[in-house]
């Protein structure tokens, strides 16, 4: 009865390469977004949706292009990674875009940029 | 731009001790105020929060008050467990927009 889900949740790979980070809920929220976390755990927001649709891109580099196929996903593609892009991605999800709908997190994936 | 200010941690205490994690903040207007936890290996969790001036969010034993005139939003405790050893983020978030800012964390340890 996971409420946030997300694939997988350790990735290792070469500088250059592309990946995808895959995220879920089964909260039946509106709205989702993708955190970046460094190792100096700090948290900053990329991205979020709100059904499907794009309503927060921060200042993040083309090279990262989230996917909303349904509602209740919201998927991160990165391109041509590089070492800095190493860090903790988290998924979320609230009912609403409102800061009065608490946001809720998956666990979090581990990506290691070699 | 908004921003949020935290004590730099990491901050270790024993059991049953008084814990006060300072969190100030800048941004214009009324933000809503928030904590957020986090345990090891784990997602963030919403742990208390508090919408308007002189509200105070409360929440397993947790609590902190919306202070306008310092700008602040401190998260006491009044006895810690070890099960509270965790990182503890406060953020803001600007008149009902879901874009949260975060402070840094601060990293708590419990000692038996």
């Amino acid at each position: 009865d996971t409420a946030v889900s997300q694939t997988p949740k350790y990735l290792v790979t070469q500088m250059g390469n592309d990946k995808s980070i895959k995220c879920e809920q089964n909260l039946g929220h509106d709205t989702m977004y993708w955190y970046k976390q460094d190792s100096k755990k700090f948290l900053k927001i990329m991205f979020s949706y709100n059904n499907k649709e794009l309503i927060i891109n921060e200042t993040v580099p083309n090279r990262f292009s989230p996917k909303s196929p349904d509602k209740a996903h919201l998927n991160l593609h990165i391109n041509s990674l590089e070492l800095g892009d190493s860090a903790v991605y988290f998924c979320a999800s609230s009912l609403e875009a409102s800061s009065y709908n608490e946001q809720f997190f998956g666990p979090g994936t581990r990506l290691t940029v070699l | 731009g908004d921003s949020v200010t935290q004590m730099e941690g990491p901050v270790t205490l024993s059991e049953e001790a008084f814990l006060t994690i300072n969190c100030t903040y800048t941004a214009t207007g009324y933000p809503s105020l928030f904590w957020y936890v986090q345990y090891p290996g784990e997602g963030l969790q919403l742990l208390l929060k508090a919408t308007k001036a002189d509200d105070k969010g409360s929440n397993k034993g947790f609590e902190a008050t919306y202070r306008k005139e310092t700008t602040s939003f401190h998260l006491e405790k009044g006895s810690v467990q070890v099960s509270d050893s965790a990182v503890y983020f406060c953020a803001l978030a600007q008149g009902g927009s879901e874009k949260l800012v975060f402070g840094k964390g601060t990293k708590l340890t419990v000692n038996p």
